[in-house]
Order: C-alpha cells, then sequence, then structure tokens
C-alpha cells in the first residue's frame, strides 16, 4: 500500500542544535517532495520543494534533501530557535493522480 | 496582495445539515485544492478545481461536493454532515505550471459538527 511517514510525532530540541526531521514514502515515484510549517490553527505554509533530480536544496537555515533510492527526504532546521517551534509537514505529489499527499507532520518543539 | 482567504473561520452544525465553505484564491492563481485536515494528522486531499471543473478527486463521499467561479473562487459543500466530518478545512490556490504545484494555503474553516 501506498504511505507517507514522518519519523516521530513530536520532537525535542535545545535552542541552537540543528533539528532534523524525517519523510519517508512508499510505493510514490514523486517528481518533487515539499515542506510545509503549520502553526497551530493556522493553514500550512510553503517552505521548500524538492525536485527529483536534486539531492539537497537550501534556504537560509533551512535544508532539505531527497533520496530516490532510499525513498526518504530529510528536513534541517540548523541553529535552531524557540520561533522555530511548530509542526512540520512533508508532501509529495502523486504523480499517477496528480494530487498532492501529506504526511501526519512532526510536533517540534525548541527549548531555549 | 491578499493571500488565499476562507469564509467562515469557525461554523457550528449539527448532523444531518448542510454547510458550503468559502475559498478566495490568491491573485493570479487559478487552481483552487480543498483539505480536511483532523486533529493531529496531515491535511487530507479532498479534491482540485481547475477551469471551473474538478479536476481531481481524493477518497471522499459524494456527499462532499464543489464548485468554481470564472474568478477562481470556489466552494466547497457537504451534505448530509456527520460527526465525522469535524474538522479544519483548508483551501489552497496554486498556478499550474510546469507541473509544479507550489500551494498556499489560507486559514481554514474550523467545523463542529454536534
Amino acid at each position: 500500500s501506498q504511505k507517507i511517514e514522518q519519523n516521530s510525532e513530536a520532537l525535542n530540541i535545545q535552542e541552537g542544535k540543528t533539528a532534523t526531521l524525517t519523510c519517508n514514502y512508499t510505493n510514490y515515484s514523486p517528481a518533487y517532495l515539499q515542506w510545509y510549517r503549520q502553526d497551530p490553527g493556522r493553514g500550512p505554509v510553503f517552505l521548500l520543494l524538492i525536485r527529483e533530480n536534486e539531492k539537497e536544496k537550501r534556504k537560509e537555515r533551512l535544508k532539505v534533501t531527497f533520496d530516490t533510492t532510499l525513498k526518504q527526504s530529510l528536513f534541517h532546521i540548523t541553529a535552531s530557535q524557540p520561533a522555530d517551534s511548530a509542526t512540520y509537514l512533508c508532501a509529495l505529489d502523486d504523480s499517477s493522480a496528480s494530487k498532492i499527499i501529506f504526511g501526519s507532520g512532526t510536533r517540534l518543539s525548541i527549548r531555549p | 496582495d491578499a493571500g488565499v482567504t476562507q469564509s467562515p473561520t469557525h461554523l457550528i452544525k449539527t448532523r444531518g445539515q448542510q454547510v458550503t465553505l468559502r475559498c478566495s484564491p490568491k491573485s493570479g492563481h487559478d487552481t483552487v485544492s480543498w483539505y480536511q485536515q483532523a486533529l493531529g494528522q496531515g491535511p487530507q486531499f479532498i479534491f482540485q478545481y481547475y477551469e471551473e471543473e474538478e479536476r481531481q478527486r481524493g477518497n471522499f463521499p459524494d456527499r462532499f461536493s464543489g464548485h468554481q467561479y470564472p474568478n477562481y473562487s470556489s466552494e466547497l459543500n457537504v451534505n448530509a454532515l456527520l460527526l465525522g466530518d469535524s474538522a479544519l478545512y483548508l483551501c489552497a490556490s496554486s498556478l499550474t505550471v510546469s507541473g509544479v504545484n507550489e500551494q498556499f494555503f489560507g486559514p481554514g474553516t474550523r467545523l463542529t459538527v454536534l
């Protein structure tokens, strides 16, 4: 069956450390994968998109990797800050159905 | 430039009733997708509208229907509401370019079914 899984429901990190979130998928062949941030009671906000032919993409303190062999994407936040505390969602395109599938998210907490 | 707007922000209905949720896409966007997000879960794709037609549909029953107007705004209708329909309903707009759908989400409508 098709699945998209994020490594844990919650992750607690000390301020200043690097937070690493994992997204694994099964039985999809996405052309790209996206990461979103969602704060409580708000809609998701797009952060980064990485295509299947890209290994890594960076944006300020954010870095995303995409390994189509392992069927995995890693999302890194370096020099984490309490303001980075939120739920982070990965999403991939189900090209066979032309729709975007979301994982259930990882709730990240950065403690001062 | 206004982003994606949704109305209403909150709604309380009783079982069996019908509800209509509204979405105005980001300026310049032609595609609207609707998602249902239960507490603690990721958004689940309901359907997508493009050029006033339903282009794709997720695993939702026919009680869920929609519409897109010539100005690209969209409605989500849910008939015969069930308790399990209680969720945050998200609208996302995009411009389908090169097959990549970078989506911009609205703040959502919180629907409670009693």
